[in-house]
């Protein structure tokens, strides 16, 4: 069984600050996606960023950036000049290539971006 | 686009009753995921309903059940409700590119 494991459960960063997400996973599959989700109050999940775990290079969205490391089943997420409206919960998230799209999350973690 | 679309937004129910839910997966997507997610906790998965047939399924007891219509739509019923049964339940749709799952708002369940 896979497990995903956020260990910070709240953050805070200033405004136009960088901040990092930090995420581990458990895993025997060579073939994976990994995800980053942001819920804000509203509830609605949002996809972030998304990572193909035989892709090499990480994956960036604008602000959003993730340092992967397989080896490591290290998978963190960076937001740079971060914004008030980046305050939510995000969630780290797995899905086994070979299987029915079942997503299994970490915990989460509450961001809040100060002014 | 709609996008997911989930129906009721807030329902409060007691012990012991039953309840459904409803979701409407986005335009071209087949496959319907359901989750609860807990107060403070990150979803836990129930089941998958592709081709009308549940094909996956979490570590949830036979009360929570499902059922996937000709046009993709998807219910998830739970029989003789509990005060555990208190969650926020979200729907996801997908379609055919892996990992490409997306979330309708959430139905906030209370049962008291």
């Amino acid at each position: 069984a896979q497990t995903v494991t956020q260990s910070q459960p709240e953050m805070s960063v200033q405004e136009a600050e960088t901040v990092t997400l930090s995420c581990t996973y458990d895993t025997s599959e060579n073939n994976y996606y990994l995800f980053w989700y942001k819920q804000p109050p509203s509830r609605q999940m949002i996809l972030v960023i998304r990572q193909e775990a035989y892709k090499q290079q990480n994956a960036t969205e604008n602000r959003f950036s993730v340092n992967f490391q397989k080896a490591a089943k290290s998978f963190s997420l960076k937001i740079s000049d971060s914004q008030l409206g980046d305050t939510a919960m995000y969630f780290c998230a797995f899905i086994n290539s070979g299987g029915y799209q079942k997503v299994t999350f970490g915990t989460g973690t509450k961001l809040q971006v100060i002014p | 686009d709609a996008g997911v679309t989930q129906s009721p937004t807030h329902l409060i129910k007691t012990r012991g009753q039953q309840v459904t839910l409803r979701c409407s997966p986005k335009s071209g997507h087949d496959t319907v995921s359901w989750y609860q997610q807990a107060l403070g906790q990150g979803p836990q998965f129930i089941f998958q309903y592709y081709e009308e047939e549940e094909r996956q399924r979490g570590n949830f007891p036979d009360r929570f059940s499902g059922h996937q219509f000709p046009n993709y739509s998807s219910e998830l019923n739970v029989n003789a409700l509990l005060l555990g049964d208190s969650a926020l339940y979200l729907c996801a749709s997908s379609g055919i590119r892996v990992g490409e799952q997306f979330f309708g708002p959430g139905t906030r369940l209370t049962v008291l």
